[in-house]
């Protein structure tokens, strides 16, 4: 199984908008709303922050959201922080009843 | 406190064999799958498997399948990961987690650094 797809990097100023795409095949992130995303700041291990598409663990600021169209999963942070500077991770249930994460995208606040 | 606890640091040869631990607490570890994910130096995160201890039901990545072995000791509240005969490759940091019910991971032991080097 191939890993889902992310940009490298993605950048904003503080109080701005991004957002990070994520994208699989119909046997994994189009056939199923099991997407997550995890932060992972350096040195740290992962924070799961959406999980089932769009949903928000307790604690996890309401700056976060996530959607998905077909095959495609996205994570938006509005109101750019400081502390949103980190490594983002997606990752999808597949067809093999196994995980697949993406690639990775830095995030760097400027 | 629900928390996941992995075991130290370990350098180990080529050709050596190794069993890292990730100890949960604060939570009934049978009802709760647990799942291995491996970080290259520099690299994204790798799923390796997965185990549910309350059947020793267990899953692994194609990827990582006859690679490793996946294990837990109820009794103990323990997962294991292991390897038969390591690579200059499987140098990583190797994170546990709990998988919560929608396959997501909620709960992350602070991860077991390996490096094989001769």
């Amino acid at each position: 199984q191939s890993a889902l797809t992310q940009p490298a990097s993605v950048s904003g100023s503080p109080g701005q908008s991004i957002t990070i795409s994520c994208t699989g095949t119909s046997s994994d992130v189009g056939g199923y709303n099991y997407v997550s995303w995890y932060q992972q700041h350096p040195g740290k291990a992962p924070k799961l922050m959406i999980y089932e598409v769009s949903n928000r663990p307790s604690g996890v600021p309401d700056r976060f959201s996530g959607s998905k169209s077909g095959n495609t999963a996205s994570l938006t942070i509005s109101g750019l922080q400081a502390e949103d500077e980190a490594d983002y991770y997606c990752s999808s249930y597949t067809s093999s009843s196994t995980v697949v994460f993406g690639g990775g995208t830095k995030l760097t606040v400027l | 406190e629900v928390q996941l606890v992995q075991s130290g640091a370990e350098v180990k040869k080529p050709g050596e064999s190794l069993k890292i631990s990730c100890k949960g607490s604060g939570y009934s570890f049978t009802s709760y799958w647990i799942g291995w994910v491996r970080q290259m130096p520099g690299k994204g995160l790798e799923w390796m498997g997965i185990i549910y201890p309350g059947d020793s039901d267990t899953r692994y990545s194609p990827s990582f399948q006859g690679q490793v072995t996946i294990s837990a000791d109820k009794s103990i509240s323990t997962a294991y990961l292991q390897w038969s005969s390591l690579k200059a490759s499987d140098t990583a940091m190797y994170y546990c987690a709990r998988r919560s019910g929608p396959w997501a991971f909620d709960i992350w032991g602070q991860g077991t650094m390996v490096t094989v080097s001769s």
